[in-house]
């Protein structure tokens, strides 16, 4: 059973300060993406990485998977408020579903 | 263009009664996927369709839940007879690949 570890589950910040999530898998995955979830609404989709190595950039989010495609992480630089939510992490290996984590609820107090 | 859209956004219902939980992807789609988020829980696989077809149903429940994508109409997740443990928020999502997955904004069921 393949399964992604995502840590920490909770991070509370201040606005402006930068923050890394990671998400971790003892699995090797052909994709990954990242979700953005608010309370209330679907995850809404913030990028997929496919190759081992691959480092993608969304504004302030880097996003960045595994050399061997197990592991991924996502950096916020100078955190923002309307970047809290809960962020998922979401595995894809081969078939035509998707692993997620639990998720890291994140918190950015002005 | 509307998005990936499910109805209703919540549903209440009483132990032993069905429910039917509705996603109509979003235009030019053919692939549904339904998934199950629990409180302090990440989303779990429930079944894959195409128009007409079950494709992969691995992460259904054996008893009481039933999924379907007709030709025409809505895609349907039915629970019959639900128990306090069906509570939950239900996503639809739906796409053409795997990488490119739209979810609705999902029903949140409560089972009293």
């Amino acid at each position: 059973t393949q399964l992604l570890e995502q840590s920490p589950q909770f991070l509370s910040i201040q606005e402006g300060e930068n923050l890394t999530v990671y998400c971790n898998s003892s699995s090797v995955f052909s994709s990954l993406q990242w979700y953005r979830q608010e309370p209330g609404e679907g995850p809404v989709l913030l990028v997929t990485v496919v190759t081992g190595g691959e480092v993608k950039k969304l504004k302030r989010l880097t996003f960045q998977f595994g050399d061997a495609r197990k592991d991924s992480s996502l950096h916020i630089t100078a955190a923002q408020p309307g970047d809290t939510g809960l962020y998922l992490c979401a595995g894809a290996g081969g078939s035509e579903k998707l692993v997620f984590g639990k998720g890291t609820k994140l918190t950015v107090n002005p | 263009n509307a998005g990936v859209m499910q109805n209703p956004r919540h549903l209440v219902r009483r132990r032993g009664q069905e429910a039917r939980l509705r996603c109509s992807p979003m235009k030019g789609h053919s692939h549904v996927y339904w998934y199950r988020q629990l409180p302090e829980e990440g989303l779990k696989f429930m079944v894959y369709l195409q128009k007409e077809n079950i494709i992969d149903e691995s992460g259904m429940p054996k008893e009481r839940f039933s999924a379907e994508f007709p030709k025409e109409g809505p895609s349907i997740l039915r629970i019959q007879q639900v128990v306090r443990g069906d509570s939950a928020a239900y996503f639809c999502a739906s796409g053409q690949e795997l990488k490119r997955y739209t979810f609705g904004s999902g029903t949140r069921l409560t089972v009293v």
